[in-house]
């Protein structure tokens, strides 16, 4: 079965903190990589998409990395701003016709000022 | 571009009601289109996927006489909630991709409430 997991769970970190976000897939055949963000009650903003041939993508404090071999992927945000509050998911995309999503559970974070 | 419009934003209604929420991509043409569920503080919930012209393909426990999905041209797709209850409340969200493989686009979702 396709699972995507997120650790950890929620986050809380001072303003100005580089973290890490962590997904892990159980399906290493995946087409591409996601991280999305999501505001309370809002759709989703497409972050960063890593193709299973890369191994890492970037825009602006940004970073998400794919290790297709151990099933994981790190999101790495730096100097951290409370605007940066929100839902972070990702999300695996397995190929052929179906272009199917698997979403992980998301890791909440807040940025304290 | 790739703007996925997504209305209402949100219903509120009598058990027993349907519901139609419709899906629209407003600058390019969505072969597929992909709705999502999302209960409170839980992830997106693949439902189903459908293709232009074509009927919807839905994922395994999502019953297809209870949420039709009508998939009728290239920038519409949507959602009708048949004979809503309390328990069908939830934030539904679509998607649409103009090619496979490509990314998917998001609509903004719909909070759905029952009373």
């Amino acid at each position: 079965k396709q699972e995507v997991t997120q650790i950890p769970a929620a986050l809380s970190v001072p303003e100005g903190e580089n973290l890490v976000l962590n997904c892990s897939f159980t399906d290493s055949a995946i087409y591409n990589l996601q991280w999305f963000r999501q505001d309370p009650g809002k759709g989703l903003t497409s972050l960063l998409l890593i193709q299973s041939s890369q191994r890492e993508q970037t825009s602006g404090r940004l970073n998400a990395s794919l290790d297709k071999s151990s099933g994981r992927s790190t999101l790495y945000i730096a100097a951290s701003q409370p605007g940066d509050s929100a839902t972070y998911l990702c999300a695996a995309v397995y190929g052929g016709a179906t272009n199917k999503l698997i979403f992980g559970t998301g890791t909440l974070l807040a940025v304290q000022p | 571009g790739a703007v996925v419009s997504q209305h209402p934003s949100w219903v509120i209604c009598k058990s027993g009601t349907s519901v139609k929420i419709e899906c629209r991509s407003l600058d390019f043409q969505a072969t597929t289109m992909f709705w999502y569920r999302q209960f409170p503080k839980q992830s997106l919930m693949l439902m189903a996927t459908s293709n232009e012209g074509s009927k919807a393909t839905y994922e395994q426990g999502v019953e297809k006489d209870k949420f039709l999905i009508n998939h009728a041209s290239l920038t519409l797709s949507t959602l009708t909630v048949t004979s809503a209850h309390p328990e069908d409340s939830s934030f539904y969200i679509c998607s649409a991709t103009g090619q496979v493989n490509q990314p998917q686009h998001f609509g903004d979702g719909t909070r759905l409430s029952i009373l």
